[in-house]
């Protein structure tokens, strides 16, 4: 069955520092992998997929993700945090042989001024 | 481009009252259909999804049901509210690299 783990509830960075927002996954076949990010009562917005071809997936604001098959992990990155990228933050995993998405729990990062 | 219609934006019903939240789709034909609950502003839960027309999965058992009367139409619908039906309602749909979603349906029971 497919999983997706976010063992962080929440993160803190200062403004400027780099940051990481970690994700785990467990599918049977090859998984695809995303994230997305939520604004207060908003829609989740697409940020980064990984389907195939090199590991580091590069996406939106400046945002990338390293796809890691040996620890199947999905780490999501920024060199240098803004104030403005304080949101909610989902990793996503499809199994390429279905057609279900499973949404981890979600992760807080909060970007200290 | 495609585009998800989520309507009404918030919604506050009173317990034993019926619901009906409507998406629909732009853009596309024969999407593959979800929606998905996020209570207190963390995880998604995933309800229901469709692949076509009159074809709906439910993924966990409760108080809703979902429907989908055409092809870019998907409906959530509840006879009676609960309290616990309480949440945001995401409507989203899916090509084959990643999800667009609705701009969310907040419901509140009272």
């Amino acid at each position: 069955a497919q999983s997706v783990a976010q063992p962080e509830d929440q993160v803190n960075v200062a403004e400027g520092n780099p940051l990481t927002v970690k994700c785990t996954y467990s599918v049977s076949g090859n998984p695809y992998l995303f994230w997305y990010v939520q604004y207060p009562n908003r829609g989740l917005q697409f940020l980064l997929k990984y389907i195939t071809g090199d590991n580091l997936v590069k996406g939106s604001y400046g945002f990338e993700a390293e796809f890691n098959k040996s620890q199947t992990s999905f780490h999501l990155k920024k060199p240098s945090a803004l104030v403005s990228d304080s949101a909610l933050y989902f990793c996503a995993v499809r199994d390429s042989g279905t057609y279900k998405y499973i949404f981890g729990t979600g992760t807080r990062l909060k970007v200290l001024a | 481009s495609q585009t998800i219609h989520q309507w009404p934006a918030t919604l506050v019903q009173p317990v034993g009252s019926p619901l009906s939240l409507e998406c629909t789709v732009e853009g596309t034909s024969n999407p593959n259909l979800y929606w998905y609950r996020q209570a207190a502003g963390r995880g998604l839960q995933l309800l229901f999804y469709s692949v076509g027309i009159g074809q709906i999965s439910s993924e966990v058992p409760q108080n809703l049901s979902a429907s989908r009367p055409q092809d870019r139409q998907f409906i959530l619908s509840s006879k009676k509210l609960l309290l616990s039906d309480s949440g945001f309602y995401l409507c989203a749909q899916t090509g084959l690299y990643g999800y667009t979603f609705g701009s969310g349906t907040r419901l509140t029971v009272v």
